[in-house]
C-alpha cells in the first residue's frame, strides 16, 4: 500500500507571498493532520480534517488554512508568508475513527524556505 | 498549555546496550501515546503506540506508560548504530498530537 505523499517536496518563496501544499493520504485513510516542524519549536499541530471538515485546530494564526476534498486529499495554504514560516510541513494520515487513537503515518514533508 | 517534555540529549550508549528514553506530559486527558523515530532530514516514523498503563513490547522495543505519574518511556534493547536518530514522544486526545522536542540518541560501535 502506498504511503502518504506530499507535494512539492521543496519550495522557496518570498515574504508576503502565499503558498499551497498538498497531501495525499494512505488509501482508505480519511483523516489528514498537518504539522509544522521547526528547530526551535519542534513539531506543532496545525489542524486535522476528516470527511472534508476541520475537526481539530491548533494555535496558529488565520493565515494558515486548509481544506480536504472528497477523495481525502488535503491542501494547506499559508497566506502573507513571514520569515518565521520557514519550516518542514508534515502531513499525517490515519483511519480517522471517532476515538481518535489510531496511529498517524507521516508523509515525507514539504520543506518551505521563506526569503 | 499541553506540553510533552523530553530530555534533548544527546544520549550516548554503546552498541548492544539498552537505551532508555523518557517523556512526561501535562495533559491528563491524553488517551494515546506514541514514540516516533526521526532520522536527520526525514519524516517521523512510528516505533510504538501505547494506550494503557503498563508495558508493551515489540521486538527490541518496550514502551511503558504510567498515567498516574504522567510518564512514558521507551527502552531499546541491543542498541544498534542504525538506531541513532531523534526519538519523538507524542501524546494527545483525538488527532491533535502534542509532541516533545525529541531526544537525540547516538549508538556508538
Amino acid at each position: 500500500k502506498a504511503g502518504v505523499t506530499q507535494t512539492p517536496r521543496y519550495l522557496i518563496k518570498t515574504r508576503g507571498q502565499q503558498v499551497t501544499l498538498s497531501c495525499s493520504p494512505i488509501s482508505g485513510h480519511r483523516s489528514v493532520s498537518w504539522y509544522q516542524q521547526t528547530p526551535g519549536q519542534g513539531l506543532q499541530f496545525l489542524f486535522e480534517y476528516f470527511s472534508e471538515t476541520q475537526r481539530n485546530k491548533g494555535n496558529f494564526p488565520g493565515r494558515f488554512s486548509g481544506r480536504q476534498f472528497s477523495n481525502s486529499r488535503s491542501e494547506m495554504n499559508v497566506s502573507t508568508l513571514e520569515l518565521g514560516d520557514s519550516a518542514l510541513y508534515l502531513c499525517a494520515s490515519s483511519l480517522g475513527g471517532a476515538r481518535g487513537t489510531e496511529t498517524q503515518y507521516f508523509g515525507p514533508g514539504t520543506r518551505l524556505l521563506v526569503l | 498549555q499541553k506540553e510533552v517534555e523530553q530530555n534533548s540529549g544527546p544520549l550516548s550508549v554503546p552498541e548492544g546496550a539498552i537505551a532508555s528514553l523518557n517523556c512526561t506530559y501535562s495533559d491528563r486527558g491524553s488517551q494515546s501515546f506514541f514514540w516516533y523515530r526521526q532520522y536527520s532530514g526525514k519524516s517521523p516514523e512510528l516505533i510504538m503506540s501505547i494506550y494503557s498503563n503498563g508495558d508493551k513490547e515489540d521486538g527490541r522495543f518496550t514502551a511503558q506508560l504510567n498515567k498516574a505519574s504522567q510518564y512514558v518511556s521507551l527502552l531499546i534493547r541491543d542498541s544498534q548504530p542504525s538506531d541513532s536518530a531523534t526519538y519523538l514522544c507524542a501524546g494527545g486526545t483525538g488527532y491533535a498530537l502534542n509532541f516533545g522536542k525529541g531526544t537525540s540518541l547516538l549508538v556508538t560501535p
